[in-house]
């Protein structure tokens, strides 16, 4: 079983350039997830959506965007790289609505803005 | 707003140990609770999680009693192995179903 496939797993960024990460999920899950994770800091929710069409904003925001046209991807989009941009990005996905279910993390992308 | 708070790390250990990680979170409501795992270069593992007040979740020698009296979730095993070795992390599932996470505590079992 796949579950949650993130590309690509390392990528090194100039300022300014942009790039998507990929995230595809193969279990059916409504809801999905962008975090990221900053040494010593945890995981902070970027973006999530409930569904094919419908995305909105989590905790740290800026500098990024998504969309989902499919249930099974989830692409997070950088405009304009900047260092602060620099950390690991995680997505999951979730079933649905019920708190009691667990996400479903992929490996991670582990990004560099340089 | 709702919140984790997990012991700093690093905790080293020798194996055969008792391991403790301090879990505390505020919340408004029933949260759901959980203690995810990550390896060194993998993304996160469900270990465990409680769904209501007294629950207690267990998984792999790894157990975690929801206590609503003093808004905890403690994690604890009685004997570690080395390859328990990861960063642990105490989580709530917060607003609509996005999940609220400690900083991460990080496992050194030695042999």
């Amino acid at each position: 079983n796949a579950g949650v496939t993130q590309t690509p797993k390392f990528r090194i960024l100039k300022i300014g350039q942009s790039m998507t990460l990929q995230c595809t999920q193969d279990m059916n899950h409504n809801y999905m997830y962008w975090y990221r994770q900053d040494p010593g800091m945890g995981l902070k929710l970027i973006y999530y959506s409930v569904g094919a069409g419908i995305t909105d904003k989590g905790e740290v925001p800026n500098g990024y965007n998504v969309s989902r046209s499919t249930t099974e991807d989830f692409p997070l989009r950088l405009e304009l790289a900047a260092p602060s941009q620099t950390s690991v990005y995680f997505c999951a996905s979730s079933p649905g609505q019920d708190r009691g279910q667990p996400q479903h993390f992929g490996d991670g992308t582990r990004l560099s803005i340089l | 707003g709702d919140s984790v708070t997990q012991m700093e790390g690093p905790v080293t250990l020798s194996e055969e140990a008792f391991l403790t990680i301090n879990c505390t979170y505020t919340a408004t409501g029933y949260p759901s609770l959980f203690w995810y795992v990550q390896y060194p270069g993998e993304g996160l593992q469900l270990l465990l999680k409680a769904t209501k007040a007294d629950d207690k979740g267990s998984n792999k020698g790894f157990e975690a009693t929801y206590r609503k009296e003093t808004t905890s979730f403690h994690l604890e095993k009685g004997s570690v192995q080395v390859s328990d070795s990861a960063v642990y992390f105490c989580a709530l599932s917060g607003w609509g179903t996005a999940l609220i996470f400690g900083k991460g505590t990080t496992l050194s079992v030695s042999s």
